[in-house]
């Protein structure tokens, strides 16, 4: 089944402690991206990848890293979370790169809490 | 920054009433995307619009592009209440990454 896979579903964690979220795609797709999900503040995006060591900013990018050390994954990284991360993360690819009218499919998401 | 505009933010009807959301952008979109997103779950693509004055229909929804492709709309006609959610619009403004509108939340009540 074509799908995006984020893990963990759900994260409780403290200031300080730092947390890895995984995602991969199994459908070869290119391009991929993280968004996080704020009430009021509906999708931002915190960083995008173009394809395989192409990675690039995106609104909300501070506080994170990202890699793309192959086609299929793009873990997200907190190197020390704070608490103004709470909130639920969502894993995005497309076939191509956005700007080509592709499609985004997204993975079931994050539940991030920091203490 | 570009920022594409969504309204309403929430609405409320009676399950049978028709509902309707705008998006807005302050320049033209090479496209706009519609995503539902149901509760506790994830963003859903439903469908893209690409042409000046497009409209397409799946079922109860239309989707509407503006002639200046700067507004787009989503209608739903009786709504259900397998309707309920975050409806999201989304566009690219030249050449730039897909931005997406706050969204609206619809509730339904039967």
């Amino acid at each position: 089944e074509a799908q995006v896979t984020q893990n963990p579903r759900y994260l409780i964690t403290v200031t300080g402690k730092k947390l890895t979220v995984t995602c991969s795609q199994n459908m070869n797709h290119e391009y991929m991206s993280w968004y996080r999900q704020d009430p009021g503040l509906g999708l931002r995006q915190i960083y995008y990848s173009m394809n395989v060591e192409v990675t690039d900013k995106g609104d909300v990018p501070e506080g994170y890293k990202v890699s793309r050390k192959e086609k299929r994954n793009f873990p997200l990284i907190l190197e020390s979370p704070s608490p103004n991360q709470t909130s639920l993360y969502f894993c995005a690819s497309s076939l191509r790169p956005a700007g080509k009218h592709e499609k985004l499919f997204f993975g079931s998401g994050t539940q991030l809490s920091v203490l | 920054g570009q920022q594409v505009m969504q309204i309403p933010q929430y609405q409320h009807v009676q399950e049978g009433e028709d509902f309707t959301t705008y998006c807005n952008s302050s320049t033209t979109l090479s496209n706009i995307q519609w995503y539902k997103q149901r509760p506790g779950g994830h963003p859903v693509f439903l469908i893209q619009l690409v042409k000046s004055g497009e409209v397409k229909k799946q079922k109860r929804l239309t989707f509407q592009f503006g002639e200046a492709k700067k507004n787009s709309s989503l209608h739903i006609t009786a709504t259900q209440t397998t309707d309920v959610g975050t409806y999201f619009c989304a566009g690219h403004q030249a050449g730039t990454a897909l931005i997406f509108g706050k969204g609206t939340t619809l509730s339904v009540s039967s």
